[in-house]
């Protein structure tokens, strides 16, 4: 089974905090994304990755980073949090043999307060 | 621009009712469709792709099939437990090779 995990289920941080979410995938997979969820817009993307050290903006890249050091993992920074990036954070990947299908992790909740 | 579109938005069933939820897509090449699956709260659980028209896929109550324009996913006398929101996406063969654009869902509520 793919594995995908987030490091935290739920966040809460002040506007101006360097904030850093993590993603771990266990299946060697190629591609990782970083998506925020909200109410009525849907699955927004905001960055991507298709290698190591590779990344690619996504619809809505103003405001985050992103770096990936190893296959397995994809950080996500918001350099300074406010309160706008209050949203669900979901990151997935994927992989070119498995025809692009995306797996998801749980999900992080953040609030910026 | 590539687009997703899914109707209804929200739809109640009575356990045991068939339905269907749509999913219509404009894309300039389909290199794939996919349904997820969401529960309150939780990331999205990967559920079916199709590739071509004419294609269908079955997975207990649920039947996804794909024309041409649009992707159903039939619910065969639902329960329960089959209430979630349920997320279409599509891989066009256009764009970068990796990125998926998503609808914004269909909330299935099952009633006893």
């Amino acid at each position: 089974d793919v594995k995908v995990t987030q490091s935290s289920r739920y966040l809460v941080k002040r506007t101006g905090e360097k904030v850093f979410l993590e993603c771990v995938q266990d299946m060697d997979h190629e591609n990782m994304f970083w998506y925020r969820q909200d109410p009525g817009l849907g699955l927004r993307l905001i960055y991507f990755s298709y290698d190591v050290k590779m990344k690619e903006k996504g619809d809505i890249p103003e405001g985050y980073s992103v770096s990936r050091e190893k296959k397995e993992r994809f950080s996500l920074i918001l350099e300074s949090a406010s309160t706008n990036q209050t949203s669900m954070y979901l990151c997935a990947s994927s992989s070119v043999r498995s025809s692009y299908e995306q797996y998801f992790g749980p999900g992080t909740r953040l609030t910026v307060t | 621009e590539d687009q997703v579109t899914q109707s209804p938005e929200a739809l109640r069933l009575q356990e045991g009712e068939s339905s269907s939820l749509n999913c219509s897509y404009t894309v300039s090449g389909l290199r794939g469709l996919f349904w997820y699956r969401q529960d309150p709260g939780k990331g999205p659980e990967f559920l079916f792709t199709l590739y071509s028209a004419g294609e269908e896929k079955e997975k207990e109550r649920l039947k996804a099939t794909l024309t041409k324009k649009e992707s159903f996913l039939h619910i065969t006398a639902p329960k329960p437990e089959d209430s979630a929101t349920y997320l279409c996406a599509v891989h066009p063969i256009t764009g970068t090779a990796s990125k998926l654009t998503f609808g914004t869902g269909t909330r299935l509520q099952v009633t006893l």
